[in-house]
This record gives structure tokens, C-alpha cells and sequence, in this order.
């Protein structure tokens, strides 16, 4: 089992495009939740999936938008990209345990650089 | 609202030398604490967690619910230690948002 797996692993973009970044969760997991980690900052939420909905959002625009699809791999899109939004985007699989708080496994990210 | 405090960026502790790396969290209720580490050029991964209160390499982490703290300890330092660590915050279950801190960069001297 590779783990969680993202893709691609950099990108350079310029203000104002749009983004799509992609995400295989390990394997047997249905859940995916993604972060973003600015330089010097820890991983801040942005939304996690679940069932393909999402299923609770962090404080980030609705520039930020997902989509977990039946095989429960997922992606982030970013609209209007901003020079702010260059940071490492985290993806972060986990499987529902019976009542509890399953292990968050996170992939290696995807570098993105808004120019 | 929650949040996570790591107050040291950087740690420098020398070889053998007892390692403690302080995290503090404000939440109104009882979450779930968890460290995160980051070796050199590998991905984020789960140290421990304090429900599992296991010893992970070593180290090992208590909640502290008066103090509101879950500071990271290792009594004897080892250089395969250094890294990056993180504290996260899990609040309960149903709410699953991970509120992580700004993580404390630990560097083993030899």
C-alpha cells in the first residue's frame, strides 16, 4: 500500500487561474480531509469528505472547492488563485472507526506557487 | 473556537540530553490530543496520541486538563530526533476539524 497519495507534486501558477489538485486515500479508507500549510505555519483545515459530500469546512472562500468521487479519492479546486494561496496543500485520509477519532494518515502535499 | 500553542519554534538539545517540547490548547470541552513529526524530507505522520498512551520512540505525552497542556518529553535525546513536531487537536467526535499548532523545530547536537 503506497499510502496517501498526491498529485501533482509542484505546480507554478499565475493570479487569477484556477487549480485542481488530486488525492488517492490509503487503502480502506472513505474519508479525506485537506489542509493547507503556509511557509513557517502548521496544516490549517479546509474541508473534509465523506460519502462524496462535504461533510465540515474550516475558514477558507468559497474559491476552495472539492470533490470526493465513488472510489473515495478526492480533489481541490482553487478559483481566482491569489499570490496568498501559495502554499503546500495536505491530504489527509482516515477510516470511521465505531464512535471514535480515526487516525488522520496525510500525504506528502502538493506545492503550489501563485506568481 | 480552538486553538493549539507551540510558544518555541526551535529547540536545540544536546545528545542524551531530556527533550521537552510544550504544547498548551485552549477548547471549551475534552478533545483529543495528538504530536505530529515531520523527518527531513518525509511526510506528516502520527507520533502518539493521548487516549492510546502509548510510548512512541521514546517519547511520551500527558494531558493535562488543569494546565490545559500536552507537552512532548523523551528523557535522553537522540539524533535521530531531530525534526519537526506538531501538536493537534481533535475536538470530539461528530466535529472533525484537526486545529494544529505552529510546530516546534527540534535539532539533536551530537
Amino acid at each position: 500500500d503506497a499510502g496517501v497519495t498526491q498529485s501533482p507534486t509542484h505546480l507554478i501558477k499565475t493570479r487569477g487561474q484556477q487549480v485542481t489538485l488530486r488525492c488517492s486515500p490509503k487503502s480502506g479508507h472513505d474519508t479525506v480531509s485537506w489542509y493547507q500549510q503556509a511557509l513557517g505555519q502548521g496544516p490549517q483545515f479546509i474541508f473534509q469528505y465523506y460519502e462524496e459530500e462535504e461533510r465540515q469546512r474550516g475558514n477558507f472562500p468559497d474559491r476552495f472547492s472539492g470533490h470526493q468521487f465513488p472510489n473515495y479519492s478526492s480533489e481541490l479546486n482553487v478559483n481566482a488563485l491569489l499570490l496568498g494561496d501559495s502554499a503546500l496543500y495536505l491530504c489527509a485520509s482516515s477510516g470511521r472507526t465505531s464512535g471514535a477519532t480515526d487516525t488522520q494518515y496525510f500525504g506528502p502535499g502538493t506545492r503550489l506557487t501563485v506568481l | 473556537a480552538q486553538r493549539v500553542t507551540q510558544p518555541e519554534k526551535l529547540l536545540s538539545v544536546f545528545k542524551g540530553a531530556p527533550v521537552e517540547l510544550k504544547c498548551n490548547y485552549s477548547y471549551s470541552g475534552s478533545p483529543e490530543l495528538f504530536w505530529y513529526v515531520q523527518y527531513s524530507r518525509q511526510r506528516l505522520q502520527l507520533l502518539l496520541r493521548h487516549i492510546s498512551r502509548e510510548s512512541i520512540k521514546g517519547f511520551t505525552a500527558d494531558l493535562n486538563k488543569g494546565e490545559t497542556s500536552f507537552h512532548l518529553k523523551k528523557p535522553f535525546a537522540q539524533e535521530e530526533d531531530s525534526a519537526m513536531y506538531y501538536c493537534a487537536l481533535h475536538p470530539n467526535f461528530g466535529n472533525e476539524k484537526l486545529t494544529f499548532g505552529t510546530g516546534t523545530r527540534l535539532t539533536i547536537i551530537p
